[in-house]
């Protein structure tokens, strides 16, 4: 079974800009989570989403949005691109069929100049 | 608030030594604690998953055990290959994993 794929794997933007990043889960999966992951914050919940819904959401500002599709992929978006959101973006699947493990991606690399 | 503090923040081995992570956690109404592994640049790799306290899990070097309030992973003769870093994410009701910082391991030759 393919494991949760993350495109693009590396990204440099520039302030100001927007970015968004893809992630599709393992086959079956209905729940995708988010995440950010820093030297300095470690690893910090953005949102997930079930079935379409964000069903739950971090303390992140509005910048950092999120959606899912009917075929369980879901992208995030940051816009107007701050020095501190350079991190790597990790998207986790679940299939929330008896066992409730996070699967996670390679992760996207965003350097934000 | 969920609290995770994992300890120590890094852990120097030689092969062979066997040594325990800590991991502290504070979260309401836990509905399973995580461990994964994480290779720099990787994504964390799943590792274990305990519901309740005085469960324990093994996989190959690794050993995993919950109480109520802390969970330990146990690396028994460690190997150059264990290297990495450790991450623990207790679950609440409210379904979110909190991670901890980790604990990085570096095992020597």
């Amino acid at each position: 079974k393919a494991g949760v794929t993350q495109t693009p794997r590396y990204l440099i933007k520039t302030r100001g800009q927007q970015v968004t990043l893809s992630c599709s889960p393992i086959s079956g999966h209905r729940s995708v989570s988010w995440y950010q992951q820093t030297p300095g914050q470690g690893l910090q919940f953005l949102f997930e989403y079930f079935s379409e819904t964000q069903r739950n959401k971090g303390n992140f500002p509005g910048r950092f949005s999120g959606r899912q599709f009917s075929n369980s992929r879901s992208e995030m978006n940051v816009s107007t691109l701050e020095l501190g959101d350079s991190a790597l973006y990790l998207c986790a699947s679940t299939s929330f069929s008896g066992t409730d493990t996070q699967y996670f991606g390679p992760g996207t690399r965003l350097t934000v100049l | 608030e969920d609290q995770v503090t994992q300890s120590p923040e890094a852990l120097r081995l030689q092969e062979g030594e066997s040594s325990s992570l800590n991991c502290s956690y504070t979260v309401s109404g836990l509905r399973g604690l995580f461990w994964y592994r994480q290779d720099p640049g990787k994504g964390p790799e799943f590792l274990f998953t305990l519901y309740s306290a005085g469960e324990e899990k093994e996989k190959e070097r690794l050993k995993a055990t919950l109480t109520k309030k802390e969970s330990f992973l146990h690396i028994t003769a460690p190997k150059p290959e264990d290297s990495a870093t450790y991450l623990c994410a207790p679950r609440g009701n409210d379904y979110k994993l909190s991670f901890g910082a980790g604990t990085t391991v570096t095992v020597r030759a």
